[in-house]
């Protein structure tokens, strides 16, 4: 049972490069999330996804951009790397219903220079 | 907005001390509480999650938390730590407009052998 794997684990890139980082999810769940987690500021809501075609942009979406054709696929791209996009980056997903519990990715960690 | 509040941004202890890690959280709506770990490089892993009932829940490797509704708090307990329970902890409530988790910005706990 893998769960939610997410590639690559680490990446470092220059600022005006596009970027994808993968999410692949294997239960099934209609929501996906995509979170940044920076010193101080704990996790915060990049883009989250109800269901295959169902986007849209939470808290610090501005400079990516999701797709959901798939329901278990969620990749997150970056348009144009900036050095404040230095971040570590974590996939969830939960079942539909009321308990919200999210089951997180193992993370990847880029970096802008 | 909602909110969620962890006091201590890092806390030192000795292996065998008592833990509580306080957090409060700010939503209107039927509460979903959470605590999640992150150990050194890992991903987030749910130590314990609150829905309904018993307002004290009891987690995996021995942790405990007590939710109190007068005062919207939700502190994470463990009587003895040990050295392997040095990690990040952060509290979570459901209510985001997007299904998403709100998030405090962490306490990272140091146990020292």
């Amino acid at each position: 049972d893998a769960g939610i794997t997410q590639s690559p684990r680490y990446k470092i890139t220059e600022t005006g490069r596009q970027v994808t980082l993968m999410c692949h999810q294997t239960w099934s769940h209609s929501y996906m999330f995509w979170y940044r987690q920076d010193l101080g500021h704990g996790l915060r809501l990049i883009y989250y996804s109800a269901a295959a075609d169902i986007t849209d942009k939470g808290e610090v979406s501005d400079g990516y951009v999701v797709s959901r054709s798939k329901t278990e696929n969620f990749p997150l791209t970056l348009e144009s790397a900036t050095r404040s996009q230095t971040s570590v980056y974590f996939c969830a997903s939960r079942t539909t219903g009321g308990l919200h519990e999210q089951f997180f990715g193992p993370g990847t960690r880029l970096t802008v220079l | 907005a909602q909110s969620v509040s962890q006091h201590n941004h890092h806390v030192i202890l000795s292996e065998a001390a008592s833990l509580e890690l306080g957090c409060n959280y700010s939503y209107g709506g039927t509460v979903n509480l959470f605590w999640y770990v992150q150990y050194p490089g890992q991903h987030l892993q749910l130590l314990l999650k609150y829905f309904s009932g018993d307002p004290l829940v009891k987690g995996i490797k021995g942790f405990e938390a007590e939710f109190i509704k007068s005062k919207f708090s939700f502190n994470l307990r463990k009587p003895s730590v040990q050295w392997s329970d040095t990690a990040e902890y952060f509290c979570a409530v459901n209510g985001g407009s997007q299904g998403n988790l709100i998030f405090g910005k962490g306490t990272k706990l140091s146990v020292k052998p």
